[in-house]
């Protein structure tokens, strides 16, 4: 099935030290998003990759950073996590940046930062 | 700037008893409107969207939701709850901006048997 998966589901990092999320996709998507997910909270878009381009979004922290390889993968890198990164953190795709296209999520990567 | 208002954190209803989600949102255009769903520890899976046509949507799980333009709303309704619906509802909205969505601050289903 075609899907959108998250490795790992669960990620444990300690203060300061750097940690990677990952997510790839076998939907052959031109559009990667990441979004950060607080407790009780909607999901916030940190960025989106179309293809290869990369959109920050303009309250995303320096700390966060994002890699796309090829159109499967794409990392989320926390440079220095501190406790208030502590979420869960979700990958989606769609095919096209038209307004009416779905986004496909993936299961998520809940971080805990210690 | 968009935005979407989702009327009550939580909702309780019995098990057999209808569904009601409210969410509002606010748009000088016309909006895509979507709601998805969200089981404990898992990621969001779409239950139906509005883009044009018929005001009335029907997803999975024997949702729908009516699109009504002078209202601003998008409600979200089932006529009958089951305890597998029990879950997180977020109601989202684009406007051609690129496909980014914006979500309602969500609303917690609880089920009761």
């Amino acid at each position: 099935d075609a899907m959108v998966i998250q490795n790992p589901r669960y990620q444990v990092t300690q203060f300061g030290k750097p940690v990677t999320l990952s997510c790839s996709q076998t939907l052959n998507h031109n559009v990667m998003y990441w979004y950060q997910q607080k407790s009780s909270q909607a999901p916030k878009l940190l960025f989106h990759y179309y293809d290869k381009d990369f959109n920050n979004e303009a309250d995303t922290p320096d700390n966060f950073q994002s890699r796309r390889p090829n159109t499967s993968f794409c990392f989320l890198d926390i440079r220095s996590p501190g406790l208030g990164d502590a979420a869960m953190y979700l990958c989606a795709t769609s095919r096209e940046l038209a307004d009416n296209n779905e986004q496909f999520f993936g299961p998520g990567t809940r971080l805990t930062v210690l | 700037a968009q935005s979407v208002t989702q009327l009550g954190s939580h909702v309780s209803v019995s098990e057999g008893a209808l569904v009601l989600l409210r969410c509002n949102y606010s748009s000088s255009v016309p909006p895509y409107l979507f709601w998805y769903v969200q089981y404990p520890n898992q990621g969001l899976q779409l239950l139906l969207k509005y883009t044009t046509g018929a005001t009335l949507v029907k997803g999975i799980n024997g949702f729908e939701a009516e699109f009504k333009k002078s209202e601003t709303s998008f409600h979200l309704t089932k006529p009958s709850a089951h305890m597998s619906d029990a879950a997180e509802y977020f109601c989202a909205v684009t406007y051609n901006a690129g496909n980014m969505l914006t979500f309602g601050g969500g609303t917690r289903l609880m089920v009761k048997p």
